[in-house]
C-alpha cells in the first residue's frame, strides 16, 4: 500500500540556518503531495503542495518539489526562524483515479529553532 | 470563510463512558475525515464521510463510529472510552470532488482526555 515516510526529529537548528526536511514515498500511480504544519496545542496548517511531477510547492519562503524519479518531496527553507518551530507533516492524497481519496501521514518531524 | 471548527476543544471522560465530538466543514465541503493524534502513534485515519454515506474507514475498532449530516457537518462518537482513546482528534475538510487532486483543511482539534 501506499506510504510515507520523513526523517525522524528533532531536528535543532540555529535562527538563520538552512532547513531540509526529508520526505520520501511509495505510491502507485500520481498522487498529490503535501506539507502540513502544526503549532503547539493547534491543528494542522496546510503549508504547500505539489500536484504533479517536477511541481515545486512555496509558501513563507519554504518550497519543496514533486521528484517522481527519486520518490520524494524533501521540505527546504534557506533562513529558518525561531517562528519556525514546530512539527511538520509530508502526507500524500491517492491518484484521484484510483478512487480511494485516502490521505496518508508521515510521522512528523519536529524543529525547534533557536535565537 | 470560516474555516473548519470543531467543538468542545476540550472534554474530560472516565473509562466506560461515551463521547460525541462535533465538526463543521469549509462551507462548499462536502467531505469529512478523523483523525487521531497520539504521541506514540502520531495521525492515524479514523474514517471519511462524503455525502452522509462512509466512504473509507481505517483500522479502528467499532467502538469508533461516526455520521454526517445533510449540511455536511459530521459528528464522531467513541463509546465504552479507554484509557488509550486520550488523543486530540482532527478534523479535516475537503471538496471531495471525483477524479481531482484534493487539499484537506483542519480544525483546532478536540482534546480528549480519559481517566
Amino acid at each position: 500500500g501506499n506510504s510515507v515516510t520523513q526523517m525522524e526529529g528533532p531536528v535543532t537548528l540555529s535562527e538563520e540556518a538552512f532547513l531540509t526536511i526529508n520526505c520520501t514515498y511509495t505510491a502507485t500511480g500520481y498522487p498529490s503531495l503535501f506539507w502540513y504544519v502544526q503549532y503547539p496545542g493547534e491543528g494542522l496548517q496546510l503549508l504547500l503542495k505539489a500536484t504533479k511531477a517536477d511541481d515545486k510547492g512555496s509558501n513563507k519562503g519554504f518550497e519543496a518539489t514533486y521528484r517522481k524519479e527519486t520518490t520524494s518531496f524533501h521540505l527546504e527553507k534557506g533562513s529558518v526562524q525561531v517562528s519556525d518551530s514546530a512539527v511538520y507533516f509530508c502526507a500524500l492524497s491517492d491518484d484521484p483515479l484510483s478512487g480511494t481519496y485516502k490521505y496518508i501521514f508521515g510521522t512528523g518531524t519536529r524543529l525547534k529553532v533557536l535565537a | 470563510k470560516a474555516g473548519v471548527t470543531q467543538t468542545p476543544r476540550y472534554l474530560i471522560k472516565t473509562r466506560g463512558q461515551q463521547v460525541t465530538l462535533s465538526c463543521s466543514p469549509i462551507s462548499g465541503h462536502r467531505s469529512v475525515s478523523w483523525y487521531q493524534q497520539t504521541p506514540g502513534q502520531g495521525l492515524q485515519f479514523l474514517f471519511e464521510y462524503f455525502s452522509e454515506t462512509q466512504r473509507n474507514k481505517g483500522n479502528f475498532p467499532g467502538r469508533f463510529s461516526g455520521r454526517q449530516f445533510s449540511n455536511s457537518r459530521s459528528e464522531m462518537n467513541v463509546s465504552t472510552l479507554e484509557l488509550g482513546d486520550s488523543a486530540l482528534y482532527l478534523c479535516a475538510s475537503s471538496l471531495g470532488r471525483r477524479g481531482g487532486p484534493e487539499t484537506q483543511y483542519f480544525g483546532p482539534g478536540t482534546r480528549l482526555l480519559v481517566l
